[in-house]
């Protein structure tokens, strides 16, 4: 099993529209995680870090299941500039990142 | 405060040739590390140093060397290019493990190995 494995997408939703998406990772132990959000194969920028149940910035939200093993990404009312890749993160000695979920949001 | 940079931003290579890819950053991080972005791959890791002087092999490292020349540069090489390492590069730099933990990246180098 990998470490980390996500839902590759795509996810085509409209403008205003919520999507969410889920990342399962291996490691029971791993106590923190993050998603990153990759625009065009540009380099990848954190969008927001998991500590304990959850957490929210705005219209992002992530919750973390830890008996189930997975976080998952909400995103509110969806704009233009929501398309991205978002990849999921799980840390160790080094950082495991998912595949990455695509995300594409239409006027 | 330039972050993480790199060159060069684009290279085409023809098979059996040898170039080097630099990486800098100016944060002052310990940990740094190399990666390639393939369609569909994800992010796999090919080397990282936890700090100056140590370096260890990823998930990828075959075809590749690395140095760690002081603090601020990690540099890639690539003995002997092959198709099979067309890719982005990324490097990366990382805060710290705990609580900040964040990565960051440079913009990449775009190779092509004819």
């Amino acid at each position: 099993r990998k470490e980390v494995e996500q839902d590759p997408g795509p996810f085509n939703v409209p403008e205003g529209a919520t999507v969410a998406f889920n990342c399962t990772y291996s490691n029971s132990a791993s106590q923190s995680f993050f998603w990153y959000r990759q625009d065009c194969r540009k380099e990848p920028k954190l969008l927001m870090s998991v500590y304990s149940s959850g957490n929210e910035d705005g219209r992002f939200t992530a919750q973390l299941n830890r008996a189930s093993q997975y976080i998952s990404l909400l995103i509110r009312d969806s704009k233009l500039s929501d398309s991205a890749t978002y990849l999921c993160v799980v840390p160790r000695w080094k950082l495991s990142f998912g595949a990455g979920t695509t995300v594409t949001v239409r006027a | 405060n330039a972050g993480v940079t790199q060159t060069p931003k684009f290279q085409v290579l023809k098979t059996g040739q040898s170039m080097t890819l630099q990486c800098a950053q100016d944060m002052n991080h310990n940990s740094m590390y190399w990666y390639r972005q393939d369609p569909g791959m994800g992010l796999r890791l090919i080397y990282y140093s936890a700090s100056e002087g140590t370096t260890d092999k990823g998930e990828v490292p075959n075809g590749y060397n690395v140095s760690r020349l002081n603090k601020r540069e990690f540099s890639l090489r690539l003995e002997s290019a092959a198709p099979s390492q067309t890719s982005v590069y990324f490097c990366a730099s990382r805060r710290s493990l705990g609580a900040s933990d964040t990565q960051y990246f440079g913009p990449g180098t775009r190779l092509t190995v004819l």
